[in-house]
């Protein structure tokens, strides 16, 4: 059975940096192109970043853009997404997701929740 | 990168077809064939019904149908069912590398 399991979010003041991970198994990791999404409080969802199955960051967001850096571990089956200078607007819970065809996502966590408050 | 633009909401009664529109730019739904749709409940993972505009995963009922003409797609649940309230977002890839999400339509079945 395919699962993706998020960790790391957490309360932090603006300005400050989180660690996002995202924890695999049931699958062969290094062969899936995998994407962060997250979704603001009342908010729909945004995309924020996708990495090539051998860790090549392929996009950003605008808005994460200079900020994020998204990457990951096959020996670990892990992928992850570092946050820093974060703003109140960064607020949410973050999505990892596996891609299959055509840019989708079939396969989603369930989301950690990241807090930007001072 | 303004997100694709969907109606806020969408309405219809049991056993009735409702369609789901997602209207883009020559830059993303206009350019490539990789729209896909998901059905979403706050705070659960995403469930993925459509991608590449028009494909079902093998576990989604035929009544979930996707098209695309220019630079609008959409979604199509024919004979509405209870369960299927809830919000619905497209996605499309996009000239720039990246993918932008629709700002998702409520679905509400009388």
């Amino acid at each position: 059975e395919v699962q993706l399991m998020e960790a790391g979010g957490g309360l932090v003041q603006p300005g400050g940096s989180l660690r996002l991970s995202c924890a695999t198994s049931g699958y062969t990791f290094s062969s899936y192109w995998m994407f962060w999404v997250r979704q603001a409080p009342g908010k729909g969802l945004v995309w924020v970043s996708r990495i090539s199955s051998d860790g090549r960051p392929t996009g950003y967001a605008d808005s994460v853009k200079g900020r994020f850096t998204i990457s990951r571990d096959n020996a670990k089956n892990t992928l992850y997404l570092q946050m820093n200078s974060l703003r109140p607007e960064d607020t949410g819970l973050y999505y990892c997701a596996r891609e299959t065809w055509g840019m989708a996502a079939n396969y989603w966590g369930q989301g950690t929740l990241v807090t930007v408050s001072s | 990168q303004s997100a694709l633009t969907q109606p806020a909401s969408v309405s219809g009664s049991l056993g009735q077809s409702i369609t789901v529109s997602c209207t883009g730019t020559s830059s993303d739904v206009g350019s490539y064939d990789y729209v896909s749709w998901y059905q979403h409940y706050s705070g659960k993972a995403p469930k993925l019904l459509i991608f590449e505009v028009s494909n079902r995963p093998s576990e989604i009922s035929s009544r979930f149908s996707g098209s695309k003409s220019g630079n609008t797609a959409s979604l199509t649940i024919s004979g509405l069912q209870a369960e299927d309230e809830g919000d619905y977002y497209c996605s499309s890839y996009t000239t720039s590398d990246t993918v932008l999400f629709g700002g998702g339509t409520k679905v509400t079945v009388l």
